[in-house]
């Protein structure tokens, strides 16, 4: 998985508890994504950054926050998780030269009860 | 504003036989093209890309995938399926903008049968 590690890979909480992801790369690549995975509708963007402390929202991003105080590490944040974001959630790093293939890492099953 | 649909659901083949995994897309701009595969409990895996020159494209596995600009459409294909090819596969373009996000078609699942 490129070096891409997710913690935790599993996990189950109560609506209204705050939930935090974390995504963790070995090799230094400027951008890295946060995806969910739903069934019917592929992966779809929550949000992104292009660097330490610059980040910006993508197509899902309502509910969710994330922060990357370093390099290797880009924490996404359900301030208050709710049912509708239990997902499959999948961190992504590219080197952000133009065109190049994102590599995933092996994902983090979270159930919102 | 970008997109890609994958107009199949589901596609079962017997192995040995030709496989095809159906992408259509619509973008601004020239279009930056990847198929991904997805094992069960698995995260994606890149197959390939097409970003500019031959309208056909190898990668991994021994899958490749034709670029047809008038139909706008990259099909993925492999010759001869093998059982193991069974997986979730997503087609994906690259987003308008800088920041390189991909946008994904839904998903289509290959299932190969003995």
């Amino acid at each position: 998985d490129a070096g891409i590690t997710q913690s935790p890979r599993h996990k189950v909480t109560e609506t209204g508890t705050p939930v935090t992801l974390r995504c963790h790369q070995t090799e230094n690549h400027r951008y890295m994504y946060w995806y969910r995975q739903d069934p019917g509708h592929g992966l779809r963007l929550i949000h992104y950054s292009y660097g330490v402390k610059d980040t910006d929202k993508g197509e899902v991003s309502d509910g969710y926050s994330v922060s990357r105080s370093k390099t290797e590490d880009f924490l996404l944040t359900l301030e208050s998780a709710t049912s509708s974001q239990t997902s499959v959630y999948f961190c992504a790093i590219s080197s952000g030269r133009d065109y190049n293939e994102q590599f995933f890492g092996p994902g983090t099953r979270l159930t919102v009860l | 504003a970008q997109s890609v649909a994958q107009p199949e659901d589901q596609v079962n083949v017997a192995e040995g036989n030709p496989l095809t995994v159906k992408c259509t897309y619509s973008v601004s701009g020239n279009p930056y093209l990847f198929w991904y595969v997805q094992y069960p409990n698995r995260g994606l895996q890149f197959l390939l890309k097409y970003i500019t020159g031959d309208n056909l494209v190898k990668g991994s596995y021994g899958f490749e995938a034709e670029f047809n600009k008038s139909q706008t459409s990259f099909h993925l294909k492999k010759p001869s399926a093998l059982v193991s090819d069974s997986a979730l596969y997503f087609c994906a373009v690259r987003g308008a903008g800088s920041q390189g996000n991909l946008i994904f078609g839904k998903g289509t699942k290959l299932s190969v049968k003995p």
